[in-house]
């Protein structure tokens, strides 16, 4: 398997410019998340999918943020408009429910950079 | 909430064990995992535990949990130079869906 695939894996935009990150989950998985990375904040669960439903979006910072997952292959998470405190890397990741388990395989992520 | 921390640097020298520590908060976790990220990637499971186990051992890793204490642990023998990443505490419950990371704790391996 080829794994959680992200694109693009750089993105550098302006500030005020639309900003679309793409993902590929693991053929089969039926759970999907965002999440942000930052020095200051760590590792954030921004919103997660079951099913190609989204179950929470409680930690999408704001209005600006928005994440949708139109068939079991493919999501995206846009921001619009962009700002400079969005720089950071976004991480997908899918994870498979059986036995009760729930590890997630990451994606390699996608490092933004908003001028 | 659930919380999850773990201190957020520790080195080592080429050779000795590591020991990564984490505390949670949520006694009902079940699940309990160690990830790793390497410089540029995404984050790697390394190693997970039930709750109803005390101790896992997998090659150079050495889990151990102490459910009282609600304390969890990563020993690395033998660390190597390779080692050097972040590691990543997490935990989740039966029939929770999220697992709630720790910040990290970035293992620096002195050759």
């Amino acid at each position: 398997d080829a794994g959680v695939i992200q694109s693009p894996r750089h993105e550098v935009t302006e500030m005020g410019q639309e900003v679309t990150l793409r993902c590929k989950p693991i053929s089969g998985h039926d759970y999907l998340f965002w999440y942000r990375q930052t020095m200051m904040r760590g590792l954030e669960l921004l919103i997660y999918f079951n099913n190609n439903v989204p179950i929470d979006d409680s930690g999408m910072p704001e209005d600006r943020f928005s994440a949708k997952m139109p068939n079991a292959s493919f999501s995206t998470l846009k921001i619009q408009p962009s700002e400079p405190r969005d720089s950071a890397v976004y991480f997908c990741a899918s994870s498979l429910t059986g036995a009760g388990r729930y590890e997630q395989y990451f994606g390699p992520g996608t490092r933004l950079t908003v001028t | 909430g659930e919380d999850v921390e773990q201190s957020l640097f520790l080195s080592v020298r080429e050779g000795d064990s590591s020991v990564i520590n984490c505390t949670y908060t949520d006694s009902s976790s079940t699940y309990l995992y160690w990830y790793k990220q390497e410089p540029g990637a995404g984050l790697q499971l390394l190693t997970y535990i039930f709750s109803n186990m005390d101790m896992k051992q997998d090659q150079r890793l050495t889990v151990l949990l102490n459910k009282k204490d609600k304390h969890l642990s990563l020993r690395i023998a033998d660390t190597q130079t390779g080692d050097s990443a972040i590691y990543f505490c997490a935990v989740s419950n039966t029939g929770g869906f999220k697992t709630i990371f720790g910040a990290g704790t970035r293992l620096f391996v002195k050759a």
